[in-house]
């Protein structure tokens, strides 16, 4: 079985200055993919970023990128020029895929709050 | 587009009741998830449909069940609520098993 830990339940932030999230996880699979994802207050579920584990390149999706270091099974968010609009609870998650038994579902984390205080 | 769209968005139910929670996925998507919320947690698969089979299923009671329609769009059924049932309940829609997952705003389910 997959799981991902999210060790901060609480962050905060200036405006305009760059915060790190940080996620760990365990699996025996070898083909998967791993996102982040933001939930609003409005509760909607939104795709922030996502890596592919044969890929070794890190994602960036303009102001947000990863740090993903598959042997370390770690994959920390970081956020540059924090707004406001990205107040949130952030979600780690992953998906296996090639057969596995994780295959197609998302297994969440415990999710980290982030308030961008102005 | 609608995107993906869930309905009701709040339901009250008394302990023992039935509940049917409904979804319809994002034009073009053939695959729905369900999930389930508690407070301050992170969400938890209860099960995945594909061309109208239950695909994977996470470890939930056989209370709780499904279906899927030709159009795609989908139903979660609860049966003998239990307070312990009280979470939001999201539904997810994709174009296929593993790719990018869409949520909607999910229902939130309370049994009193």
């Amino acid at each position: 079985a997959q799981t991902v830990t999210q060790s901060q339940p609480e962050m905060s932030v200036q405006e305009a200055e760059t915060v790190t999230l940080s996620c760990t996880y365990d699996t025996s699979e070898s083909n998967y993919y791993l996102f982040w994802y933001k939930q609003p207050p409005s509760r909607q579920m939104i795709l922030v970023i996502r890596q592919e584990a044969y890929k070794q390149q890190n994602a960036t999706e303009n102001r947000f990128s990863v740090n993903f270091q598959k042997a370390a099974k770690s994959f920390s968010l970081k956020i540059s020029d924090s707004q406001l609009g990205d107040t949130a609870m952030y979600f780690c998650a992953f998906q296996g895929y090639a057969g596995g038994t994780s295959y197609g579902k998302l297994t969440f984390g415990q999710g980290t709050i982030l308030t961008v205080h102005p | 587009d609608a995107g993906v769209t869930q309905s009701p968005t709040h339901l009250i139910k008394t302990r023992g009741q039935q509940v049917t929670l409904r979804c319809s996925p994002k034009s073009g998507h053939d695959t729905v998830s369900w999930y389930q919320q508690a407070l301050g947690q992170g969400p938890q698969f209860i099960f995945q449909y594909y061309e109208e089979e239950e695909r994977q299923r996470g470890n939930f009671p056989d209370r709780f069940s499904g279906h899927q329609f030709p159009n795609y769009s989908s139903e979660l059924n609860v049966n003998a609520l239990l307070l312990g049932d009280s979470a939001l309940y999201l539904c997810a829609s994709s174009p296929a098993l593993i790719e990018e997952a869409f949520f909607g705003q999910g229902t939130r389910l309370t049994v009193v």
